[in-house]
């Protein structure tokens, strides 16, 4: 079964603060895909990146940047000078292969909080 | 690209009645829907997988009888709460994808926020 751990219920930071959300999966396929998703008060879930299991470079992306690490099974996800608007419940994701296909499983989610 | 809509977003209802909730992909076919359910400040759980022209696939524990679902189209799939109860109030979001294939991407809806008095 596919497993996708978040450990930190929780985040606050000050604004303009550098602030990485850790994310750790289980799996016995060999071809996989990890996600990131962000759900602000407004409940709708926005994508923000999809990696596949064969694609170890890490993505950056203007303020957000995402480290792949295959050998501990993590895909930690960094926001460099948080923002207000960056407060949002995020979610790590993990589908595909042999035994889920593309069933999505979801972390229990971080709440991160930027204060001003 | 790849925008998925949900009607309504809220809706509260009498217990004992039955609400149907819609999710459109309005610029992509969608041969896959997904329909999730959340709890708040808790993680989204599938409730069933939707192929279009085909029955739904419900996961374990999810009752068929009770969330009917119907992918009747490539950009249309409703999910009807029959008979429903106060423990059936939850925040239900849609996604959609082009097709099956683990390479393909979930877009998601806004989701619906389900009262049941």
């Amino acid at each position: 079964a596919q497993k996708v751990t978040q450990a930190q219920t929780e985040i606050s930071v000050v604004e303009k603060e550098d602030v990485t959300l850790d994310c750790v999966y289980e799996t016995r396929d060999t071809t996989y895909y990890l996600f990131w998703y962000k759900q602000p008060p407004s409940g709708e879930l926005v994508f923000l990146i999809r990696r596949n299991s064969f694609d170890e470079q890490n993505e950056i992306s203007g303020r957000y940047s995402w480290n792949f690490q295959k050998s501990t099974s993590s895909f930690n996800f960094t926001i460099t000078a948080s923002q207000v608007v960056d407060s949002a419940v995020y979610f790590c994701a993990l589908s595909g292969g042999e035994t889920s296909g593309s069933r999505l499983t979801f972390g229990e989610g971080t709440q991160l909080t930027v204060n001003p | 690209g790849a925008v998925v809509s949900q009607h309504p977003s809220r809706v509260i209802c009498k217990s004992g009645t039955s609400v149907k909730i819609e999710c459109r992909s309005l610029d992509f076919q969608a041969t896959t829907m997904f329909w999730y359910r959340q709890f708040p400040k808790k993680s989204l759980m599938l409730m069933a997988t939707s192929n279009e022209g085909s029955k739904a696939t419900y996961e374990q524990g999810v009752e068929k009888d009770k969330f009917l679902i119907n992918h009747a189209s490539l950009t249309l799939s409703t999910l009807t709460v029959t008979s429903a109860h106060p423990e059936d109030s939850s925040f239900y979001i849609c996604s959609a994808a082009r097709t099956s294939a683990i390479t393909d991407t979930q877009y998601f809806g806004p989701g619906t926020r389900l009262t049941v008095l």
